[in-house]
Order: C-alpha cells, then structure tokens, then sequence
C-alpha cells in the first residue's frame, strides 16, 4: 500500500492563479480530509468527505473547493489564489473516526505571490 | 482559548531523559490522537485513544477523561525523537470532520 499520496510537495502561484492538489488513498478509506497549517497555528480543516459523492465544509473552506468522484480521489481546487492561502496543506484519511489513526500525507508547500 | 491546549510549546532534553508532553481539552470528546510531525514536514499518527494507556515501544499515552487531559510520555530519548508533537480531539457528537488540534510542542533531543 502507498498510503496517501499528495501531489505537489511545492508550488508557487501568482496571485489569480488557480490549480489543484491531488490526493489519492488506496486503503479504501471512506473518510477524507484537507487541512492547511500556519506557523504556530494548529491544523485547520478546509473540506472533508465522508465518501464517494459526499463532501462538506470545514471551519477554513472560503476559497477552496473539493471533489470526491471516487473513494480513492479527493482534489482540492484553489481558484483566485490569494497571498492569505499561503500554507502547508495536508490530505488525511481515516478508516472510522475515533476507532483508527489517521493516515497523512507528504504536504504541499504552498506560496501565492 | 483554544479548546486543545498543549504544553509545553517548546521542549529542550538530553539524550535518555524521559519526556512527558501534556494535552488538555475543554470539550467532550470520544477519542483523542497523538501525531508526530517530523523536520521535513511529514505527519504520522502515533496513537488513538478513547480511555487509559497505550505503549508503542518507548512511547506512552496517556488519558484521564475525566480530569481532560492526555500526556505522551518518552522513555529513554534519542535525537531522532526530535519532532512536533501534536494532539488532537475528536469533539464527542461533533461532525465526521471534526478533529481539534493543539497548536504542537516541539521537542529538541540534544546528544
């Protein structure tokens, strides 16, 4: 198993530029994630999916929108990058809350200049 | 105030000191996580739990749902220790989505 793939590791965006980070799980997972962590600041959840086609906001969604096509695929969609969505963004999945540890991503490194 | 308050925020130790990393919470919770944020950025979960002890080689978690409060606790310490400690809570009756996460402690393990 690969765990949880996320892709890029790194990008930088001029402001307005769009694009999208790809993550992939194959533990079949239904339960999927994206946080974005500040300095200092501890993880904020932007979007989560609880399953193929079903997807809901989290406390930090503005800006942002995600999909969830299939179980194994949640992209998240920046469109208008903003300097404020500079971050470290991170795709998580989990077999059952509160039963099984979470699994993470490598993170993507983003600065919108 | 955060509900997920960690101490302490930076942690300095020598090599085989035991270390004890503290989490507290202000809402009910069913369970709480502890993960391990490496220097290069990448985030593993260490333990899940919802009541008493868990031990993972020379880790140890702690929880006392009562007093809310979690501690991870490290026996014989090595440099490669040195890392982000984050925990997290799972709000009980919240929505799937809804982990809290304390802001971290970084732990230094000199040599």
């Amino acid at each position: 198993n690969a765990g949880v793939t996320q892709t890029p590791k790194f990008r930088i965006l001029k402001i307005g530029q769009s694009m999208t980070l790809q993550c992939t799980q194959d533990m079949n997972h239904n339960y999927m994630y994206w946080y974005r962590q500040d300095p200092g600041m501890g993880l904020k959840l932007i979007y989560y999916s609880v399953g193929a086609g079903i997807t809901d906001k989290g406390e930090v969604p503005n800006g942002y929108n995600v999909s969830r096509s299939t179980t194994e695929d949640f992209p998240l969609r920046l469109e208008l990058a903003a300097p404020s969505q500079t971050s470290v963004y991170f795709c998580a999945s989990i077999l059952v809350p509160g039963r099984n540890g979470l699994f993470f991503g490598s993170g993507t490194q983003l600065s919108v200049l | 105030k955060n509900e997920v308050e960690q101490s302490p925020q930076n942690l300095t130790a020598q090599e085989g000191e035991f270390i004890t990393i503290n989490c507290s919470y202000s809402v009910g919770i069913s369970a709480l996580h502890w993960l391990q944020q490496h220097p290069g950025g990448g985030i593993v979960s260490l333990f899940m739990l919802s009541s008493g002890k868990k031990k993972h080689g020379r880790l140890i978690a702690t929880i006392n749902i009562q007093e809310k409060h979690s501690s991870l606790h490290i026996t014989a310490s090595h440099p490669r220790d040195s890392a982000v400690y984050i925990c997290a809570a799972r709000n009980y009756g919240g929505s799937q989505g809804n982990l809290i996460f304390g802001k971290g402690t970084k732990l230094s393990v000199k040599p």
